[in-house]
């Protein structure tokens, strides 16, 4: 069965620093998402992708973050400039109108 | 703004027994997702229904639009059902934006 694909599982930053979280979704949807989950919280949305574009954000999803697509497979979450409170599991998704969404398995950022 | 609400928070079922899980929102969507997660984190999506009723297995999920409430059920249950449970809202016109609830947190005991 097809899979979204998330590295690293795990990374650890230091505050202020950059870091991308990449994705590989599956190879024939079209629409890419990305949520985020503070330990003991609810699952928050934070970005939807489509045609190469941003077509809908949070207001979480500030200018701290950013997307991109850069070859066609990739799908990467960038955070600049890290705060703690950046600590959460990012997932990323993917859809297919027919079938639903298939999430990856999460990628566990730690800010120290 | 959509509020998502489940219930129960918390359920300990012994093996083999009929689990109900509940959500209700607040305004129309367009789709009801159901989502189990594991305790390693990640998510599944079980289930996305816009009107009546889906199985899968042993799990079931319905949906009543007028109500704005939903169900999942698991029959038989066993103890690798035990995971944390969630629904998630997407309004209509929306992408991707779902409106998640805080999740039910099932225990099924041999």
């Amino acid at each position: 069965e097809p899979e979204v694909t998330q590295t690293p599982s795990h990374q650890v930053t230091q505050m202020g620093q950059e870091v991308i979280l990449r994705c590989v979704p599956i190879s024939n949807h079209l629409y890419f998402y990305w949520y985020r989950q503070i330990l003991g919280q609810k699952v928050e949305f934070l970005v939807s992708f489509y045609n190469n574009e941003i077509s809908e954000k949070s207001e979480i999803f500030d200018d701290q973050f950013s997307v991109e697509r850069p070859d066609g497979s990739n799908f990467t979450l960038k955070i600049r400039s890290t705060k703690l409170e950046d600590s959460a599991m990012y997932f990323c998704a993917s859809e297919d109108y027919n079938y639903g969404y298939t999430f990856g398995s999460g990628t566990r950022l730690t800010v120290v | 703004k959509n509020e998502v609400e489940q219930s129960p928070q918390n359920l300990t079922a012994q093996e083999g027994e009929f689990i109900t899980i509940n959500c209700s929102y607040s305004v129309g969507i367009s789709a009801l997702h159901w989502l189990q997660q594991h305790p390693g984190g990640g998510i599944v999506s079980l289930f996305m229904l816009s009107s009546g009723k889906k199985k899968h297995g042993r799990l079931i999920a319905t949906i009543n639009i007028q109500e704005k409430h939903s169900s999942l059920h698991i029959t038989a249950s066993h103890p690798r059902d035990s995971a944390v449970y969630i629904c998630a809202a997407e309004e209509g016109g929306s992408q991707g934006n779902l409106i998640f609830g805080k999740g039910t947190k099932l225990s099924v005991k041999p």
